[in-house]
Parts: structure tokens; sequence; C-alpha cells
């Protein structure tokens, strides 16, 4: 299987649960965030993204908090279920029209039954 | 169906060989991106393009070549001069600046 992921922080959670992944991003002038979700042996699939002049977006049972002054992003997902099992990790774009994105490492999530 | 396209999944390649790694997308984009993945690290960027005939060099750019002479595609080579190629290689596109960025499934390269 892919060992992307090897060595990444892990959060378990039990099935019905809320899940919270954090990410602490880099740059202060950063103006665009997303998260993503990545499978074992998959590429990462946008989950939710956020502008800077935001700070709370929700989705479909996800909903992505922006702390601007401390520089933080946290992704919730309500009602946790075994298909959430995957890495997450946030990008961000550190300044505006750049098409470089930023990514952090990820973060492991354990859905137990 | 729109989407972005990698291909082989799979590749092994013998020390001392360039390989190429195909990236197709339909989705009209404008820029596409080349990525490195590592265990325990976050995807690390060799090359962009952001229009036909023009592309950047990444972070990590040396012992990699690209081309972008259709919109379409976007093939990364990579060369003998790469000392550690084995790793996972992801390739995105996106509209324009700050959207989202559509990945591939992914090519994992191993060298034997």
């Amino acid at each position: 299987g892919e060992s992307v992921g090897l060595h990444l922080p892990t959060l378990s959670v039990q099935e019905g649960d809320n899940s919270i992944i954090n990410c602490a991003y880099s740059n202060s002038a950063s103006d665009y965030f997303i998260w993503y979700k990545q499978e074992s042996g998959k590429g990462p699939q946008f989950i939710i993204d956020i502008r800077s002049n935001m700070d709370k977006r929700q989705g479909q049972r996800v909903t992505v908090l922006l702390n601007k002054t401390v520089k933080h992003l946290s992704l919730q997902i309500a009602a946790t279920q075994p298909g959430d099992s995957a890495v997450y990790f946030c990008a961000e774009n550190p300044s505006f029209g750049t098409y470089k994105y930023i990514f952090g490492t990820g973060t492991r999530l354990k859905v137990l039954a | 169906d729109g989407g972005i396209t990698q291909s082989p999944k799979y590749l092994f390649r013998k020390e001392g060989q360039n390989v190429t790694l195909s990236c197709e997308q339909n989705l009209n984009h404008d820029a596409m991106y080349w990525y490195r993945q590592d265990p325990g690290q976050g995807l690390r960027l060799i090359y962009y393009s952001q229009i036909v005939n023009d592309f950047q060099k990444g972070d990590i750019a040396e012992g990699y070549s690209v081309s972008r002479e259709k919109k379409e595609s976007f093939p990364l080579t990579v060369t003998s001069a790469q000392k550690n190629p084995t790793a996972f290689y992801l390739c995105a596109s996106s509209m324009t600046v700050n959207t989202e960025a559509f990945f591939g499934q992914g090519t994992r390269l191993t060298v034997v």
C-alpha cells in the first residue's frame, strides 16, 4: 500500500463523534486556504476552502475555521464515519497572485468502530 | 467526465535512466503543477506552469524537467541527475490563482 503518511500525527475518533483537525500555517499574508483529504494510494481530494476575509465556512458535514490572529486553521467533521479515515492536510496560498501553494504535512484520522 | 489523469500508476526505473510521467487534464485549466510526496512530508513543488509554453521552477526542480506545449498536457521527466527519485508524484491543475487545485491519482516511481 501507499507509504505516504508514515509518522504523521494521528487522531483517533469514535464513529459518530465529531473530529477536529488542526493546522498552523506559516505566512500571515496568506489569503486563501484549502483542506484536502488523501486516502491511501490516491491523490488528494478537495474538501473545502476559505478566504482570508472569512473566519468560518461550512460544507456538508465539514466546517473550516480560520483564526488569522494566531495563524491557525481547523477542520471539523461532524458525525465522523469510517469512510472519513484518511490523511488530511491544509494548504495555504502565501501571497496574492501567486500560483504556489504551501502544504502542511498532514494528520491521519482513524475512525474507530 | 472532467478530470486530471496521470499515467502510469506505478513505474519502475533503473538507475541512470530518464523516465517521463504523463499528466493530462480536460478541465480547461490554465495552471498545472507537479509535486513530490515523501512519507511524513508535505507536498513539495517541483515545477508549475501558468500558461502554455511557460513554466517555472518550484522548490525542488533539480533533476527534473517539464514541457507545456499544450494546455491539456504537462509531462514531467525525471532525469538521471535526480539523486533520490523514488517517491509518489502528483500532478494538479487549477483554473487560476486562489482557486482550488485538483489532483490526479499519482504515479509511484521506484528506482531499482
